[in-house]
């Protein structure tokens, strides 16, 4: 079955960079994610689209600061001279028999 | 520009019946399939439906089928998710978001619209 898992929150100081971490569930390295972004109270926002050799596409107006890379079963996110607004839920997701999202990251800045 | 407008929720007894919409613009319509995800409050996300572009190819997930129905009108830019017997648990935002074009990874969501199902 096609999972995606995420840590629950994550941490990272004003100007520091932070890598989050989505992992595929066996035999599925192989699969593209997207990653997307919820700031408090808002709607969720396409990021990018993370292949398994770590390329990547973002969307329309996403910061230089947002990077993805991958590992074998790992899609990483990692944004860097981190900013206030950038406290957020962050999402993984991909797709089975229907759209799969992961459980979400916390992402705090201090 | 994209743009995905929903509309459609509010609050409706255990056992009612809601009719959400979204509006699109900004793009070829036709040429994409769609879904619905929903957001319990304080939870994450959870995709509901998909419909293909032509409606050929429908899917939900186990939580909801057999109560709602996805659809889509190409001819309004429009898609809809009629939702029946709702239940306590079906309280959520409910997100209109397009799939990208040669995948189906999420690129464009809409604002979203909030259903209550409470006696």
């Amino acid at each position: 079955q096609l999972v995606l898992t995420q840590s629950p929150s994550a941490s990272a100081s004003l100007g520091a960079s932070v890598k989050l971490t989505c992992t595929l569930s066996s035999g599925h390295s192989s699969y593209a994610i997207a990653w997307h972004q919820q700031q408090p109270e808002k709607g969720p926002r396409y990021l990018m689209k993370l292949n398994s050799d770590g390329s990547h596409s973002k969307g329309d107006g996403i910061p230089d600061r947002f990077s993805g890379s991958s590992s074998g079963a790992e899609r990483y996110l990692t944004i860097s001279s981190l900013q206030s607004e950038d406290e957020a839920d962050y999402y993984c997701q991909t797709w089975g028999t229907g759209r799969v999202f992961g459980g979400g990251t916390k992402l705090t800045v201090l | 520009e994209v743009q995905l407008v929903e509309s459609g929720g509010g609050l409706v007894k255990p056992g009612g019946s809601l009719r959400l919409s979204c509006a699109a613009s900004g793009f070829t319509f036709s040429s994409y399939s769609m879904n619905w995800v929903r957001q319990a409050p304080g939870k994450g996300l959870e995709w509901v439906s998909s419909i293909s572009s032509s409606s050929s190819y429908i899917y939900y997930a186990d939580s909801v089928k057999g109560r709602f129905t996805i659809s889509r009108d190409n001819a309004k830019n429009s898609l809809y998710l009629q939702m029946n017997s709702l239940r306590a648990e079906d309280t959520a935002v409910y997100y209109c978001a397009r799939d990208s074009d040669g995948d189906y990874l999420l690129d464009y969501w809409g604002q979203g619209t909030l259903v209550t199902v409470s006696s």
